[in-house]
């Protein structure tokens, strides 16, 4: 099966603390994103990636990083530095960065302990 | 940037009874206008797509139309059931850029 996997599906985050969330696809796809999620918003554009080992800021960057080291995997860290971080995080694909569709991953849900 | 709005925030319809969505933006240079469907708890599907040049498409029960002069373009949902309840989600993007999302539209449809 084709698609986007995320992982976890919930993940909880002490006071100070760094967590990881992992994203996977096996569409072959080169352009990679990673999106929050709050209620009653619409999707909020946190990192892009439109090739291997590069990658941009979206809107709300700050307090987040990520690395693209493989074609197939986009993990977003959330650092200390965000304080609020409780969201629902989904990322996507896309063949390429241009106009093409993007398909959504299942996501995961932050919460601070 | 681009900014995108969307009307209603909240539908409610009974079953049978069509549903309509819009979205307006502001760049007249946006070209590709997707349509998702978020079921609770789940990622956004892909449900419909339009590009600039086309003035509506359709796919079985579900149509988008676009007006490129208005800046706006809409979903339309026919014969709802209740499995279309979902929040639904427009975009719009240009080529080589981002999408930028609008904020959503909880669809209940009442059997």
């Amino acid at each position: 099966d084709g698609g986007i996997t995320q992982s976890p599906k919930y993940l909880f985050r002490k006071e100070g603390q760094n967590v990881t969330l992992s994203c996977e696809q096996n569409l072959n796809h080169d352009a990679m994103y990673w999106y929050r999620q709050d209620p009653g918003q619409g999707l909020r554009l946190i990192y892009y990636s439109q090739i291997v080992n590069d990658f941009q800021k979206g809107d709300i960057a700050e307090g987040y990083s990520v690395s693209r080291e493989k074609k197939e995997s986009f993990p977003l860290t959330v650092t200390s530095a965000q304080k609020n971080p409780t969201a629902f995080y989904l990322c996507a694909s896309s063949i390429s960065g241009g106009k093409e569709t993007q398909y959504f991953g299942p996501g995961t849900r932050l919460l601070v302990l | 940037g681009e900014n995108v709005e969307q009307h209603p925030s909240t539908l409610s319809v009974q079953e049978g009874d069509s549903a309509v969505i819009k979205c307006t933006y502001s760049d007249s240079a946006s070209n590709y206008f997707p349509w998702y469907k978020q079921e609770l708890g789940k990622g956004p599907q892909l449900i419909i797509d339009i590009r600039s040049n086309v003035g509506e498409k359709k796919d079985q029960r579900i149509a988008v139309t676009l007006n490129k002069t208005a800046k706006h373009f809409s979903l339309h949902i026919t014969e709802t059931q209740p499995e279309d309840s979902a929040v639904y989600f427009c975009a719009a993007s240009k080529a080589g850029n981002q999408f930028y999302f609008g904020t959503g539209t909880s669809l209940t449809v009442i059997p």
